[in-house]
């Protein structure tokens, strides 16, 4: 049973509009959730973070959402680039000690 | 700052086989993390290990080792290997744990016959 799920697996936006991705979990204990991108061929790369007494959180281009009593985040991308073409991966965590992450979602940024 | 490495990048092994795949951190990072990934599942947490010690451990059956040397180097061992162990095995290493700060390699990709 997946614990954190990302229900789109793939997205397509133009470029300049706006891109959301979401995930939803099941786990209440999670207390920090975290957005991942991943190029083919490379790692992961860390993109932004949410702490669960936080509704929300901005760095630049990228916004995460959270809103608790639904167990659902987004991440949104203010304005969608080409080079933002990735599988975006969204990871939840209890107290640094339960990873978890969801299947991702890809992302096509069109120019 | 040289990445976090993994060797081999690819393996393909045949169902009964054992696999080893190594991990060499970031220098001065004590932290290495090893994840599954799956086109149906995603990333899956293997376990964590923090100066020579297992510190945290996901839901894998014990087929799945791994052990950290005295350089913080890893290694991941699978044993009894099935075909549903192809996937990309990725590493991650931070100085002390936490998944904001982990950086990735490239993964390892594993086929099994």
């Amino acid at each position: 049973d997946q614990q954190v799920k990302q229900n789109s697996p793939s997205l397509s936006v133009q470029e300049g509009r706006i891109s959301i991705l979401n995930c939803d979990y099941t786990n209440s204990m999670f207390d920090y959730f975290l957005w991942y991108k991943k190029y083919p061929a490379e790692g992961p790369t860390f993109l932004i973070s949410i702490s669960s007494i936080k509704d929300k959180n901005e760095d630049g281009r990228f916004t995460v959402f959270l809103n608790k009593s639904a167990k659902h985040l987004s991440l949104h991308i203010v304005p969608s680039q080409p080079g933002d073409s990735a599988v975006y991966f969204c990871a939840a965590d209890v107290y640094g000690q339960n990873f978890v992450f969801g299947p991702g979602t890809r992302l096509s940024v069109l120019p | 700052k040289a990445g976090v490495t993994q060797t081999p990048r690819y393996l393909i092994k045949t169902r009964g086989q054992q696999v080893t795949l190594s991990c060499s951190p970031i220098s001065g990072h004590r932290s290495v993390s090893w994840y599954q990934q799956t086109p149906g599942q995603g990333l899956q947490f293997l376990f964590e290990y923090f100066s020579e010690t297992q510190r945290n451990k996901g839901n894998f059956p014990g087929r799945f080792s791994g052990r950290q040397f005295s350089n913080s180097r890893s290694e991941m061992n699978v044993s009894t290997l099935e075909l549903g162990d192809s996937a990309l095995y990725l590493c991650a290493s931070s100085l002390v744990g936490g998944l904001d700060t982990q950086y990735f390699g490239p993964g390892t990709r594993l086929t099994v016959l």
